[in-house]
């Protein structure tokens, strides 16, 4: 069985460039997350899909982050344009429907110089 | 305001001894709670849940009690091995929330 894929697992790229991290959730799953870990705060909830609709994403730092889930089996987050701040571990997970056990991709490391 | 704290950064055991990581929450309408472990450069990894109307949940050497009147939670691993070596994250679910709020995070280290 495969797992959640994320791709790129590591990116590096300058001040003001766009970065588009992507995910592909376990199939069947249909609620998909966006986590950020930092050092200072952890693991942090970005944003939600449930059924490729976004229910909440209260935890987006800013503007210039926006996710997309075209499909069930794809979701992408991107940030434009990227900060040094914006530098952490960006995680995807799903989950199948209702159940609280959320099942995480390997992360892409990015990295803004 | 962390709602979910895990006050012990880093616990370091002898193998074959026991393992005890430690979690508090502050929010009483918790109710259900999880414990995953992540490994460097991996994705955090479900290891073992427990419902808030029960008081322990056992599988293989991994054991969570809950303590709900202390808002305490610990994860027991019995025994210990070198590969539980990781950061092992506690997480708390609201409800019907799909919402889970983590610790930051224990490390362990279990020396052969």
């Amino acid at each position: 069985d495969a797992g959640v894929i994320q791709s790129p697992r590591h990116e590096v790229t300058e001040m003001g460039q766009e970065v588009t991290l992507r995910c592909k959730p376990i199939s069947g799953h249909n609620s998909l997350f966006w986590y950020r870990q930092t050092m200072m705060r952890g693991l942090e909830l970005l944003i939600y899909f449930n059924n490729n609709v976004p229910i909440d994403d209260s935890g987006m730092p800013e503007d210039r982050f926006s996710a997309k889930m075209p499909n069930a089996s794809f979701s992408t987050l991107k940030i434009q344009p990227s900060e040094p701040r914006d530098s952490a571990v960006y995680f995807c997970a799903s989950s199948p429907s209702v159940a609280p056990e959320q099942y995480f991709g390997p992360g892409t490391r990015l990295t803004v110089t | 305001d962390q709602q979910v704290k895990q006050n012990s950064p880093s616990l370091s055991v002898q193998e074959g001894r026991i393992s005890i990581l430690n979690c508090d929450y502050t929010n009483s309408m918790f109710d259900y709670f999880l414990w995953y472990k992540k490994y460097p450069a991996e994705g955090p990894t479900f290891l073992i849940s427990i419902s808030s109307i029960k008081d322990k949940n056992e599988d293989g050497r991994f054991t969570v009690f809950l303590n709900k009147s202390a808002k305490h939670l610990s994860l027991h691993i019995v025994p210990s091995q070198p590969g539980d070596s990781a950061v092992y994250f506690c997480a708390a679910r609201e409800g019907s929330n799909y919402k889970l709020t983590f610790g930051k995070g224990t490390l362990l280290t279990v020396n052969p």
